[in-house]
């Protein structure tokens, strides 16, 4: 029962534009819900989270959207670089620092 | 601040050996670390939890006498993976709740286990 997902597994954006990362959940328990960037071989790197009781957090480049109704969360990097090119997962969590439970990630590839 | 560091970075090992992976909390003190693995183009999928002093809590379906798991400071957890076999191959991370303005949780930079 996989209670997150990421359903694109591959976006491709040119240098400059907007990215929009997508994910959707099914556990109404969960509460807390982060975004990470990770590198083949290597841990994730913490982007941005965000809270049920809010529904938007931005910094710098990253804004995260949180649709409570819909179970869905969205990532946006603006403008996007070349440097973004990674995969990102969106994981979720239903206590504060309780255990994440991740998407299956999305290979986000920027292109000059 | 907030770093993890896990070590080895790769490690390959004889099938029947055991392996010890630690990861340390360098500038804060984790009472909790989480263990994650990860195979290949697939989710990071948690293993167990961690917690300083008592035993750690096993997701279902991971054996706990396979991979023994010890928090025995505020610094410093290890995953011991015993018998290693082939099927045991995978990238192993560790995670501990993130000091900063914003919630979430640092990761160590992983271990890629490769049992031949």
């Amino acid at each position: 029962d996989q209670q997150v997902k990421q359903n694109s597994p591959s976006l491709s954006v040119q240098e400059g534009r907007i990215s929009i990362l997508n994910c959707d959940y099914t556990n109404s328990m969960f509460d807390y819900f982060l975004w990470y960037k990770k590198y083949p071989a290597e841990g994730p790197t913490f982007l941005i989270s965000i809270s049920s009781i809010k529904d938007k957090n931005e910094d710098g480049r990253f804004t995260v959207f949180l649709n409570k109704s819909a179970k869905h969360l969205s990532l946006h990097i603006v403008p996007s670089q070349p440097g973004d090119s990674a995969v990102y997962f969106c994981a979720a969590s239903g206590t504060s620092y309780g255990k994440l439970t991740f998407g299956q990630g999305t290979i986000l590839t920027v292109h000059p | 601040g907030a770093v993890v560091s896990q070590h080895p970075s790769w490690v390959i090992c004889k099938s029947g050996t055991s392996v010890k992976i630690e990861c340390r909390s360098l500038d804060f003190q984790a009472t909790t670390m989480f263990w994650y693995r990860q195979f290949p183009k697939q989710s990071l999928m948690l293993m167990a939890t961690s917690n300083e002093g008592s035993k750690a809590t096993y997701e279902q379906g991971v054996e706990k006498d396979k991979f023994l798991i010890n928090h025995a400071s505020l610094t410093l957890s290890t995953l011991t993976v015993t018998s290693a076999h082939p099927e045991d191959s995978s990238f192993y991370i560790c995670s501990a709740p993130r000091q900063g303005r914003n919630y979430g949780y640092t990761f160590g930079s992983g271990t890629r286990l490769t049992v031949v």
